[in-house]
């Protein structure tokens, strides 16, 4: 079935440091990709989309592009700040678009 | 806007007893989610509902589990009886529609359960 699967974490950075978390997925048809953030204490927010080959979605810093030939939509952001710690999940719609398909998540950490 | 309310937002109970979750979505939306996070497992749809009816109840673990959604602003997810390995994060999501390929989900802080 439909599946993601995203690096291991915790990763951790320096404040300014360059941030790639990786995520590829596995899925029959062509789904939406998504990147949430969980910041401690609260839900999953929506950090960016793309939903279609090639699309290439950002927000706050953050840009993921969606690559189909290597079924990938990896998280980046040039400078990172200590108000980016959180754990954040890679996503895809199901193939009736209907529910999210969600990674295991990745916790980020970032000092000063 | 007050965002999708989940409570309580703990509940620790003894094992047996029943445990029920409640959500109140954002207002207007037609589509709520429930979702289980553990560490081992992460995020598991649990439960889908649109205009107030269940839609996909395949990730429901097993009969101990139901969920309701009475109205357009209210649903519950009930476990009866609880097991310590029910302990996890519960979170409620609702959406504008009914698909989600272009539409956010949005979450409540979740209900973090632990079962003794």
């Amino acid at each position: 079935g439909d599946s993601v699967t995203q690096m291991e974490g915790p990763v951790t950075l320096s404040e300014e440091a360059f941030l790639t978390i990786n995520c590829t997925y596995t899925a029959t048809g062509y789904p939406s990709l998504f990147w949430y953030v969980q910041y401690p204490g609260e839900g999953l927010q929506l950090l960016l989309k793309a939903t279609k080959a090639d699309d290439k979605g950002s927000n706050k810093g953050f840009e993921a592009t969606y690559r189909k030939e290597t079924t990938s939509f990896h998280l980046e952001k040039g400078s990172v700040q200590v108000s980016d710690s959180a754990v954040y999940f890679c996503a895809l719609s199901n193939q009736a678009g209907t529910a999210l398909i969600f990674g295991k998540g990745t916790t980020l950490s970032v000092s000063s | 806007d007050a965002g999708v309310i989940q409570s309580p937002r703990h509940e620790v109970t003894e094992m047996g007893q029943e445990v029920t979750l409640r959500c109140k979505p954002i207002s207007g939306h037609n589509s709520l989610f429930w979702y289980r996070q553990t560490m081992m497992r992460g995020l598991e749809l649990l439960i889908y509902f649109n205009n107030n009816v269940p839609i996909d109840d395949s990730g429901m673990p097993e009969d101990r589990f139901s969920a309701k959604m009475p109205n357009a602003s209210f649903s519950t997810l009930k476990i009866q009886p609880s097991e310590p390995r029910d302990s996890a994060v519960y979170f409620c999501a609702s959406s504008p529609t009914s698909g989600i390929v272009n539409n956010e989900q949005f979450f409540g802080p979740g209900t973090r359960l632990t079962v003794l």
